[in-house]
């Protein structure tokens, strides 16, 4: 399983867009690349996941590089409930092997 | 769609005591998994079922934590006896196989 790095915390104000990088230069050619967020007491939920090309859902966008060594997350307008913790991980669906992510503060 | 549901959501015990966790998992999904999320950190998977069989179970601690999954579907997760390094959320999860999984609000245990 890839090992992936995030920054530890990140803020944002509300409906502005959020970028949320990830780093994963150890990931093998047939790992997907997974988010997912846990907010405040609720357990992880998942949020999007690719593997090459860029992927977009209801809830946001995942831009992944060119030579797949890192990925950012897209939140397109944020709110006060996309307070969460936002978990980058690399690998199987099966094996997923959460870091400590990036915590997102968004203020009013 | 009814979710991942676990009981009970709050547990205290003493050390040396044992305690037992539920999880009803999604309607059809076959893979089932148990989570310990300490606090601060990223969820550690304990063990992994498919079906009723056991598919990863090496970060478990198998002297103390036992789980099993009934005619493949309702698990419990057990320690006994528990250490105050016990203390976390236990979070159960499961998919219908090679999908994203689906957690449930997990279970806050608390040895003292």
């Amino acid at each position: 399983d890839a090992k992936t790095t995030q920054p530890n915390s990140m803020e944002s104000n509300e409906e502005e867009p959020v970028h949320l990088p990830c780093n994963h230069s150890t990931i093998s050619g047939t790992d997907y690349i997974h988010w997912y967020r846990q907010l405040p007491s609720q357990g992880p939920e998942y949020v999007i996941h690719g593997l090459t090309s860029n992927v977009n859902n209801r809830m946001a966008s995942l831009a992944i590089a060119e030579d797949r060594k890192s990925s950012t997350l897209i939140l397109h307008r944020a709110t006060l409930r996309d307070a969460a913790v936002y978990y980058c991980l690399g690998g199987g669906f099966q094996k997923l092997v959460f870091g400590t992510g990036t915590r997102l503060l968004v203020s009013p | 769609e009814a979710g991942v549901a676990q009981s009970p959501r709050y547990k205290i015990i003493e050390k040396r005591q044992s305690v037992a966790f539920w999880c009803n998992p999604i309607s059809g999904h076959a893979t089932l998994y148990w989570y310990q999320q300490i606090l601060g950190q990223g969820p550690k998977l304990l063990i992994q079922f498919q079906n009723n069989g056991v598919v990863d179970d090496s970060q478990l601690p198998k002297d103390r934590f036992s789980a099993e999954r009934l005619k493949g579907v309702d698990s419990t997760l057990k320690i006994q006896p528990a250490k105050l390094e016990d203390s976390a959320v236990y979070l159960c999860a499961s998919s219908p196989t090679l999908y994203e999984q689906y957690f449930g609000p997990g279970t806050r245990l608390t040895v003292t």
